[in-house]
């Protein structure tokens, strides 16, 4: 069975400081994989999509990593700003015929402080 | 274009009632899925169309839970005689599956907030 971890559960820093979320899993079978924000009593905006074959993808500030070989994704967020504020998930996507479930991990809670 | 949409965005309902939650996906998404949300239990899958069809249900936790999907588009799921632990957020998201693996990206609506009291 699929895990995902992402280890802290909760992180707090001061305003521009650049921030690493990290997300491992246990199956290194070849999987997409989706970083989301969540903001409190909101649904999930999707951030950034990696797909198996890439090892990274960027947009703005943002930064992910993929490594299958070592079960880990990395999400960087650049000179961090309290609007980055929410709740940060990872979710693997096991790409089948049948459909890409995601499977997520239990997400980091993050608080830039002005 | 808009987005994915659910409705009730809350919902209380007594222990022992049904509920139906609703969602529209993104028009022209093929894919639609169905996510709960809850304390202690993080997001966790519960059943996926393809068209009108569901093949994975796997993530239904009782028989109390049903969806359907009618007309490639609108989804409803339904909690029968609902129990205090089905409290929770109940997630729906829809993605467009051709041939590119960049059209697996999942785009989720705001939730259904549900409270069983």
């Amino acid at each position: 069975k699929q895990e995902v971890t992402q280890i802290p559960a909760a992180l707090s820093v001061p305003e521009g400081e650049n921030l690493v979320l990290n997300c491992s899993f246990t199956d290194s079978a070849i999987y997409n994989l989706q970083w989301f924000r969540q903001d409190p009593g909101k649904g999930l905006t999707s951030l950034l999509l990696i797909q198996s074959s890439q090892r990274e993808q960027t947009s703005g500030r943002l930064n992910a990593s993929l490594d299958k070989s070592s079960g880990r994704s990395t999400l960087y967020i650049a000179a961090s700003q309290p609007g980055d504020s929410a709740t940060y998930l990872c979710a693997l996507i096991m790409i089948k015929a049948a459909g890409n479930k995601l499977t997520f991990g239990g997400g980091t809670r993050v608080l830039v402080k002005p | 274009g808009a987005g994915v949409s659910q409705s009730p965005s809350n919902k209380v309902t007594e222990k022992g009632k049904d509920v139906e939650l609703r969602c529209d996906p993104i028009s022209g998404h093929t894919a639609l899925y169905w996510y709960r949300q809850s304390l202690g239990q993080g997001l966790e899958f519960l059943i996926y169309f393809q068209g009108n069809s569901a093949p994975d249900k796997s993530g239904l936790p009782s028989d109390r839970f049903s969806a359907e999907r009618t007309g490639g588009s609108v989804s409803t799921l339904t909690i029968q005689r609902t129990q205090q632990e089905d409290s929770a957020v109940y997630l729906c998201a829809s993605s467009l599956i051709t041939g590119t693996s960049s059209s697996y990206e999942q785009y989720f609506g705001p939730g259904t907030r549900l409270t069983v009291t």
